[in-house]
C-alpha cells in the first residue's frame, strides 16, 4: 500500500486567512483526491487531481476557494482561502492504489480550526 | 446519485464480542465496489476490507467480514471477537465502476467495553 504523508497535521488559523496543505506519497500515482470532514460527519470529496491537468471540482466546491497544484506524481496540494469559521475540519488525502475496485489509501489527515 | 445509509450511529460492543455494523446502498449500476474504513479518533482513515459487485463470495480480512447481500443491497460489515483497539468510527463506502468517487455514508461509532 502507499504511504501518504500530510503537513500541517494540524493548525489553528485566524478568519480571512489562507492555509496550504502538503499531500505527499511514496510512489507514482495517477489520481489524488482531497476530501473534507466537518466535525461529526462523514467525508465529501472536494475534488480530483491529475497530473498535468486541471483539477475537477465536485458540485459546491469551487477553484477560487480551494485551488489545487498537482506538480507531479507524487505531490499534491491544496488551499483553503479566505478561510471562515466553518471551514474548521479534517482535510485529507487520497490516492487510488490501482488496484481493482479503485481502493483508495489516505494520508493521516490535516486537522484545521479557524478562530 | 449514489446514496450510502448507515443506520447505527453509534454501538456498544462487549470486548471479545461479534459485532455489525449496517450498511445500505442505492444504486442503479451493476459493477460496482464497496469497502469499509476505520476512523481512530486520530483521524486517519484505515482500509479495512472490499467487495466487488460481480464477486460471489463474501469478502473476509482477519477479524473482518462483509455480508453482501446484492439483492437487498446491504453490505454489513461483521468484526468478530472485538478488541478495545476497534473503538473507533467505521465508514462505508461505494465506488462506481465509472468514476472515481467515492461516496460515503455516514459513519457508525463503536465503542468496545472492557
Amino acid at each position: 500500500s502507499a504511504v501518504i504523508s500530510q503537513k500541517p497535521s494540524r493548525d489553528i488559523c485566524q478568519r480571512g486567512t489562507s492555509l496550504t496543505i502538503q499531500c505527499q506519497v511514496d510512489s507514482q500515482v495517477t489520481m489524488m483526491f482531497w476530501y473534507r470532514q466537518q466535525p461529526g460527519q462523514s467525508l465529501t470529496l472536494i475534488a480530483t487531481a491529475n497530473q498535468g491537468s486541471e483539477a475537477t471540482y465536485e458540485s459546491g466546491f469551487v477553484i477560487d476557494k480551494f485551488p489545487i497544484s498537482r506538480p507531479n506524481l507524487t505531490f499534491s496540494t491544496l488551499t483553503v482561502s479566505n478561510m471562515s469559521p466553518e471551514d474548521s475540519s479534517i482535510y485529507l488525502c487520497s490516492v487510488d492504489s490501482g488496484a481493482s475496485g479503485g481502493l483508495q489509501y489516505f494520508g493521516p489527515g490535516t486537522r484545521l480550526t479557524v478562530l | 446519485a449514489q446514496k450510502i445509509t448507515q443506520t447505527q450511529p453509534g454501538m456498544f460492543v462487549q470486548e471479545k464480542e461479534a459485532v455489525t455494523l449496517d450498511c445500505t446502498y442505492d444504486t442503479s449500476d451493476q459493477s460496482y465496489g464497496l469497502f469499509w474504513y476505520k476512523q481512530p479518533s486520530s483521524g486517519e482513515m484505515i482500509f479495512l476490507i472490499y467487495q466487488g459487485s460481480y464477486d460471489e463470495q463474501n469478502a473476509t480480512e482477519g477479524r473482518y467480514s462483509l455480508n453482501f447481500q446484492k439483492a437487498r443491497k446491504s453490505a454489513n460489515l461483521v468484526i468478530s471477537a472485538s478488541q478495545l483497539g476497534d473503538s473507533a468510527m467505521y465508514f462505508c463506502a461505494m465506488k462506481r465502476a465509472a468514476g472515481n468517487k467515492l461516496t460515503f455514508g455516514g459513519g457508525t461509532r463503536v465503542l468496545v467495553k472492557p
